[in-house]
């Protein structure tokens, strides 16, 4: 079945900088790629997703890139704040049947 | 703004007892899911359903029973619990199109002692 691998645990930045995160997805047939993030003692909450009709979708300060042939996939944050820290998910989907495969979660601090 | 409501939000029980997590959603969504979250694991699923009456097993589907009785309700049962399954359970819902975003609810952290 789909396994999808988060590279980051844990990213540090200062506020105002750049973060990347990358996930990679083993199954060629997933079509949808969302992301989701989680607050401090929160539950999760949806924020930007991709579909494989396209490479490249943003959102105000979130980008997602997409790279098919390579099966990775990244969310891109510019200029990031302290409300920025919490613990970002990725996960895909579309493999057929009702399952959606989340990767282990990134943690990223943005510190002042 | 799609809801999904959890109960209990937090649960002791004791090795051996039977736990039940209820879950509830008012979006209609026809798919519905239960996850653990554990530290380095990330969301695994246990189990989800794909409307009234189904219940499918997910990646780590053992020790876990499911239950759809309505569109609405999910629920999660634990016959014996035992302390491996403390943890942070969530419930999420989503529409029939599996490529659709998810709506999730605020957790249950389950110890299990």
């Amino acid at each position: 079945g789909e396994k999808v691998e988060q590279h980051e645990s844990t990213l540090s930045v200062r506020e105002g900088d750049s973060a990347v995160i990358n996930c990679t997805y083993t199954d060629t047939a997933s079509s949808y790629f969302p992301w989701y993030k989680q607050e401090a003692g929160k539950s999760l909450h949806f924020v930007i997703d991709i579909r494989s009709n396209v490479d490249r979708k943003q959102s105000q300060r979130l980008t997602v890139l997409l790279d098919k042939k390579a099966k990775r996939f990244s969310l891109h944050i510019t200029a990031t704040q302290p409300e920025d820290s919490a613990i970002y998910f990725c996960a895909a989907s579309g493999t057929g049947g009702y399952k959606v495969v989340f990767g282990s979660g990134t943690r990223l601090l943005v510190s002042p | 703004e799609a809801a999904v409501t959890q109960s209990p939000r937090n649960k002791v029980a004791v090795t051996g007892g039977k736990v039940t997590l209820s879950c509830n959603q008012t979006n209609n969504h026809n798919n519905m899911y239960w996850y653990r979250q554990d530290t380095g694991h990330g969301l695994r699923l246990i189990h989800y359903s794909y409307g009234a009456g189904s219940t499918e097993k997910g990646d780590i589907p053992d020790g876990y029973k499911a239950s759809r009785p309505s569109q609405e309700n999910f629920s999660l049962i634990l016959e014996l619990a035992t302390p491996s399954q403390t943890s942070v359970y969530f419930c999420a819902s989503g529409g029939r199109d599996i490529n659709e975003r998810l709506f999730f609810g605020h957790g249950t952290k389950l110890s299990v002692l």
